[in-house]
This record gives C-alpha cells, structure tokens and sequence, in this order.
C-alpha cells in the first residue's frame, strides 16, 4: 500500500451505534489530520496530531473522539452520532518540521450515513 | 479573520477550450498556497501548490497557477481541457509558516466538460 489509506470506504450506522473510521498513512509522516466534507460546504478541519500528540480540537462535538497510537495510524471512534453527521471523512497526513507544515496528502474518505 | 473564496460554484467548458478557476484569500502575510482536485467519490490530490519563489507554479496533469500578492489571488489554469479534467476544484490557504497544519479551504469550483 502507498499513500494514505482509509478503512472502511463507506459505512452506514444508527445513531446509538458505536463505530470507528480507520486511517493508516505508508509516507512517514509525523502528523495526522481528520477533516468533515459536508455537501455544499468548504472541508472542516476537526483535529490534527503531531507526533501523536493532539494538537488541534476545532470545536468537534464529544461523540467524535479521535486516537492516534503511533504517527502511522489514526483512529476516529463514533459514538451516538447524529445524521447530520453525514458527511465524507477525510484522513491527511503530512511532514511538520520546526513548526513548519509541509503538503498534506489525503486518503480516499469515508462516506459515512447516519440514520 | 482568514478566509479563502472561489467565485465560481459551477464552471462548464468545452474540451480543448482554456480553463481559468478563481482563487481569492484573505490574509495578512505571504500563505502557503494550494490546488487541490476532488473526482467524485475520492479523496483530494493535490495539482500543484506555493511556498515562495518564482509566482508562477507548475503543477501535474498541465495545471498552472500564478500567485499575484497585489491582488491576493491564486488562481489556477489550463490551456486545453481535456474530459478527464472534470471533477471539483479545492484552493487551500496555509497560514504564514504554516504552522500548526491549519489549511483554510475555499469552498470549490465543480468543473464540467463538453464534448
């Protein structure tokens, strides 16, 4: 596998289901990023990890909760999700050196349906 | 606050015709600049981007884009569209140094093509 990968491509939950969104990345990077894509509207960015250290929350609702365990794999766990959390899912990663961020590279998404 | 704008929700050309998609952001110094392209259904991969140095970019799949500080633009061309040109159109604007992976995205231009 090359780039960034996402797992599953597309999933379809009730709302009191708990699921997860998977992202691996195969470039080395250090820094992980989740984004929402919403119909109609400019892409979200909900968090971001450096070194797999939390660095951005942008606002995400509680039921959204993120985990990186290594700078390779991100995890974002769903739990009691609304359907306007309906949206497509995007993992990123890129290079951050001295603070500075280098090119983001995206995975495929996930569509994600709530009903 | 920062803010990126593309004018243009829906451009419709023909093939072989040039291509001109808008890109406007709001910043106080020199962002880090980029044009990303969205096929349905996929992630964004990213055509061509702006760090600093000579204004003018060039980018994958024939793509070019010129940076003009006066007029806080960013836009993207092509001399002659093909049909697999067809998709949506993402600029993204990193703040100065980048720091922290904050992209700002415009909200993109859907770009359809006719035979």
């Amino acid at each position: 596998e090359t780039g960034v990968t996402q797992t599953p491509r597309h999933l379809v939950m009730g709302m009191t289901n708990k699921k997860s969104l998977k992202c691996e990345q195969h470039l080395g990077h250090n820094a992980m990023y989740w984004y929402k894509q919403s119909a109609k509207k400019p892409l979200e960015l909900m968090f971001v990890y450096n070194f797999k250290e939390q660095t951005e929350n942008n606002s995400v609702p509680s039921r959204f909760s993120p985990e990186c365990p290594n700078s390779s794999h991100l995890f974002l766990h769903l739990h009691t999700l609304q359907p306007e959390d309906s949206a497509l899912y995007l993992c990123a990663s890129s290079q951050i050196s001295q603070g500075r961020t280098d090119t983001q590279y995206f995975g495929p998404g996930t569509r994600l349906t709530v009903l | 606050a920062q803010s990126v704008t593309q004018p243009d929700i829906h451009i419709t050309v023909s093939e072989g015709a040039s291509l001109e998609l808008r890109c406007n952001y709001s910043y106080g110094a020199t962002p880090y600049l980029f044009w990303y392209v969205q096929s349905p259904g996929q992630g964004l991969q990213l055509l061509l981007k702006y760090f600093s140095g000579d204004t003018l970019v060039q980018g994958i799949k024939g793509f070019e884009a010129e940076f003009k500080r006066s007029q806080s633009s960013f836009n993207l061309r092509k001399p002659s569209v093909h049909w697999s040109d067809a998709a949506e159109y993402f600029c993204a604007v990193g703040p100065g140094g980048y720091q922290g992976g904050k992209l700002i995205f415009g909200q993109g231009t859907e770009l359809s093509v006719k035979p």
